[in-house]
């Protein structure tokens, strides 16, 4: 049981590249959320999810696309990288919309 | 969508009780409120869950008020171990649960 996934840890893109941050869950949770958190700063909530098929912006949408085909896996892709986009990356799930939330160990993103 | 308010940081001392309180005026009818920890590099950790009066675990308490407009986290007798970030939540995950930008709590010797 490996609870929440994220790959990779660590990622160094140039300016513009686009790249997927991968989230995998094996708990059957419905709820998905991404966030990303700068040095000294909260986490800011970009996308979450509610189920299969429904996903839904949070407050820093912009630059950042996702998709739910599957209950297991919410991953993130940013289009055209930008050095504002430099951050720490946190999945997190959770079974219903009130139960406690599990994150992932974060992927490191480095845009130059 | 509920508003927290924390403040920013806290300092005490091993061995003390440690009392962190959020504000969140526009609490709905329907919103939980649930306190995550943070350490450094890592993602945050569920602490305790509250929907009113009081909430007790092995690790903490949670207070509400009759208005719930404010919570209190509890930590009795911290170690330096419980020097983190403390986020306070609003809401539910199904209506965009977000983060504010917590409270640093600083354990010193």
């Amino acid at each position: 049981n490996a609870g929440v996934t994220q790959t990779p840890k660590f990622q160094v893109l140039k300016t513009g590249q686009s790249m997927t941050l991968q989230c995998a869950q094996d708990m059957n949770h419905e709820y998905m959320s991404w966030y990303r958190q700068d040095p000294g700063m909260g986490l800011r909530l970009i996308h979450y999810s509610v189920g299969a098929g429904i996903t839904d912006q949070g407050e820093v949408p912009n630059g950042y696309n996702v998709s739910r085909s599957t209950t297991e896996d919410f991953p993130l892709r940013l289009l055209s990288a930008a050095p504002s986009q430099t951050s720490v990356y946190f999945c997190a799930t959770a079974r219903t919309g009130y139960s406690e939330a599990f994150f992932g160990q974060g992927t490191r993103l480095t845009v130059v | 969508l509920a508003k927290t308010t924390q403040p920013i940081s806290m300092d005490s001392y091993e061995g003390q009780e440690v009392n962190i309180t959020c504000s969140h005026n526009n609490i709905a009818t329907n919103d939980y409120i649930t306190w995550y920890q943070q350490f450094p590099s890592q993602g945050p950790r569920f602490i305790i869950q509250g929907y009113k009066t009081k909430v007790t675990n092995e690790v903490a308490s949670l207070f509400i008020p009759a208005d719930r407009k404010s919570s209190t986290l509890s930590l009795p007798r911290v170690s330096l171990s419980d020097t983190a970030v403390y986020y306070c939540l609003v809401g539910d995950y199904g209506n965009d649960m977000r983060f504010g930008a917590g409270t640093r709590l600083t354990v010193k010797p």
